[in-house]
């Protein structure tokens, strides 16, 4: 399983873009990125998915260069609310068995 | 979307009793569903893989006497921690994967607090 590594934690102020930055140099072919969002006392939630170029959805953004060695996920214009641990993930594609191994996570605080 | 639940969601018990922790998936079946156990200010840490019909995998390092793993059904995945104490005292997290995507349902997670 490929390792991942994030920033340990990130401030942003409300309205901002946050851009967070995931390394995992030993990508694997069948590998998908995949980032989730924790509050305290919670499980994990899924935010977006991806396996190369851009995906966008209703909450965010991620960009995948073409080596596939780092991704970016982007939350536009954020809110107190957004203040969350985030994980990126890497897992198999085919023959996925779904076992994710989690990093450190990035901890977002986002400042009025 | 799919829904995984856990019951309870918070439980506090006596060292050396045991405790079991109900991981259901509410609208999908789920062959293998996978346990995680989280410190206060860490990160999950993946304890075992519950697989339907069959004995569970355990992680390098965790006790596969002490968490007892059934996967009955499709639909249910119960963790026991046996002769719990307070180092077992933690946030436990179960997960299922989706059947039509590379995503993973978490449930809400269990509060165990072991006095």
């Amino acid at each position: 399983l490929a390792k991942t590594t994030q920033p340990i934690s990130m401030d942003s102020y409300e309205g901002q873009e946050v851009n967070i930055t995931c390394s995992h140099n030993n990508i694997a072919t069948n590998d998908y990125i995949t980032w989730y969002q924790q509050f305290p006392s919670q499980g994990p939630r899924f935010i977006i998915q991806g396996y190369k170029t851009k995906v966008t959805n209703e909450v965010a953004s991620l960009f995948i260069p073409a080596d596939r060695k780092s991704s970016t996920l982007s939350l536009p214009r954020v809110s107190l609310s957004d203040t969350a641990v985030y994980y990126c993930l890497v897992a198999l594609g085919s023959g996925n068995t779904g076992k994710l191994i989690f990093g450190q996570g990035t901890t977002l605080q986002v400042k009025p | 979307g799919a829904v995984v639940s856990q019951h309870p969601s918070r439980v506090i018990c006596k060292s050396g009793t045991s405790v079991k922790i109900e991981c259901r998936s509410l609208d999908f079946q789920a062959t293998t569903m996978f346990w995680y156990r989280q410190f206060p200010k860490q990160s999950l840490m993946l304890m075992a893989t519950s697989n339907e019909g069959s004995k569970a995998t355990y992680e390098q390092g965790v006790e596969k006497d002490k968490f007892l793993i059934n996967h009955a059904s499709l639909t249910l995945s119960t963790l026991t921690v046996t002769s719990a104490h307070p180092e077992d005292s933690s946030f436990y997290i179960c997960s299922a994967p989706s059947l039509v995507s590379h995503e993973q349902y978490f449930g809400p997670g269990t509060r165990l607090t072991v006095t």
